[in-house]
């Protein structure tokens, strides 16, 4: 199966800064099915991006997604204090479909 | 609008079984699939079955012999059941709509299921 490896574990960050998530697969994944998801405690997972790099539905433009074959970047280009959370990257290409550890984005 | 609600937290003894439910509602249900993903306490997400449009379903072989999954396209209601239930299987159940291939786009509450003696 493929696994993916994301890093950082835990990113501490102000509102207004850039936070930079990567997620690297142990095997070439397709750009068309790699998502990120955020998950706030207490709750559900929420779609951001698909197809590496489609914002999902109402998802604000400061989340935008990049990368292709093993190595894909979610950027959040100027924090707010709701984008606290754990976020996640997912392959769905190749069966089993497999999820990163996530990493954890505390506000300051 | 989507949704996706599931039944209620469960606690089973080890070796029991648990049947949780989805009801699906606001799309057409044969056009997706629906997975069941499990997250268990400080773990990843994993990824349990799939139930496509026409009722095909995959298993994660993780969970092979001990996962049932069974869908009723009347009532639009997904379930899935869990037998021979450790300890280990603690954890948040969620239920989850796809289209084959790509991503999930909306998720269920999730389902505490609790296997304690």
């Amino acid at each position: 199966e493929i696994v993916l490896t994301q890093s950082p574990g835990t990113l501490s960050l102000s509102p207004g800064e850039r936070a930079t998530l990567s997620c690297r697969a142990s095997q070439s994944v397709s750009s068309s099915s790699l998502a990120w998801y955020q998950q706030r405690p207490g709750q559900s997972p929420t779609l951001l991006i698909y197809g590496a790099s489609t914002r999902a539905a109402d998802i604000p433009d400061r989340f935008s997604g990049s990368g292709s074959g093993s190595d894909f970047t979610l950027t959040i280009s100027s924090l707010e204090p709701e984008d606290f959370g754990v976020y996640y990257c997912h392959q769905s290409g190749t069966s089993p479909r497999t999820f990163g550890q996530g990493t954890k984005l505390e506000i300051k | 609008q989507v949704h996706l609600v599931q039944s209620g937290a469960e606690v089973r003894r080890p070796g029991a079984s648990v049947k949780v439910s989805c009801r699906t509602s606001g799309y057409m249900f044969t056009s997706y699939g629906i997975h069941w993903v499990r997250q268990a306490p400080g773990q990843r997400l994993e990824w349990m079955s799939w139930i496509d449009g026409t009722g095909f379903i995959k298993y994660s072989q993780s969970f092979q012999g001990r996962l049932t999954v069974s869908r009723d396209t009347s009532a639009t209601t997904v379930y899935m059941e869990l037998s021979s239930l450790r300890s280990e299987d603690t954890a948040v159940y969620y239920c989850a709509r796809s289209v084959p291939w790509l991503q999930i786009d909306y998720w269920g509450q999730g389902s505490l299921v609790t296997v304690s003696s």
